[in-house]
């Protein structure tokens, strides 16, 4: 299983722009990357989801080098709304569901 | 269009008992997922549905769980008896279509055993 290490917690202030990165180092060739942000006593949301290189939806970007060995999360001025915490998943889809297990996450606090 | 809806949001009942949880899932969508989050524990797979079969099964802890999706529709995730360790968060999710993650959760029931 492709393990992943995010920081633990991240502080911005409003307006900012957020880079959460993800390590993957043993991602594997038929992998996908994929984030998710969850509030307190609700399901997790899915954010995006890349193979490589940059892709971008109207929340937010990733980013994946060639090496797809880490990815970032790009979060364009933040509000206090997007106080959350933030998983990065690597597996491959269909027949992989096990693999998305969500590790610890990264908790991102927006502050006024 | 509605979400994933996920019934009871809570419940409590004592060790030995028996609880049901179903999920509805996005109307179409099918592949339905179940995962959950016990104490102080990560969010962990269970099983993957696609529509009424059973695709992957192996996160599903031992026998005492059964899950059902008659029909692709709903599906119901079953404990019986419940034993202390079995509370936690459980989660829903559906999506559609192969190559993308889980992408539609529920808010997850949440039961406690006594």
């Amino acid at each position: 299983l492709a393990k992943t290490t995010q920081p633990i917690s991240m502080d911005s202030y409003e307006g900012q722009e957020v880079n959460i990165t993800c390590s993957h180092n043993n991602i594997a060739t038929n992998d996908y990357i994929t984030w998710y942000q969850q509030f307190p006593s609700q399901g997790p949301r899915f954010i995006i989801q890349g193979y490589k290189t940059k892709v971008t939806n109207e929340v937010a970007s990733l980013f994946i080098p060639a090496d797809r060995k880490s990815s970032t999360l790009s979060l364009p001025r933040v509000s206090l709304s997007d106080t959350a915490v933030y998983y990065c998943l690597v597996g491959a889809y269909p027949g992989s569901a096990r693999q998305l297990t969500f590790g610890s996450g990264t908790q991102l606090t927006v502050l006024p | 269009e509605a979400g994933v809806t996920q019934f009871p949001s809570h419940s409590v009942i004592e060790k030995g008992q028996t609880v049901t949880l179903r999920c509805d899932p996005i109307s179409g969508h099918d592949n339905l997922y179940w995962y959950r989050r016990v104490m102080g524990k990560e969010i962990k797979f269970l099983l993957h549905f696609v529509k009424e079969s059973k695709q992957d099964e192996s996160g599903m802890p031992n026998n005492r769980f059964l899950a059902e999706r008659t029909g692709g529709t709903y599906s119901t995730l079953k404990v019986q008896p419940a034993e202390l360790e079995d509370s936690g968060v459980y989660f829903c999710a559906s999506s559609q279509g192969v190559g993308m993650a889980p992408q539609h959760f529920g808010d997850g029931t949440r039961l406690s055993i006594l």
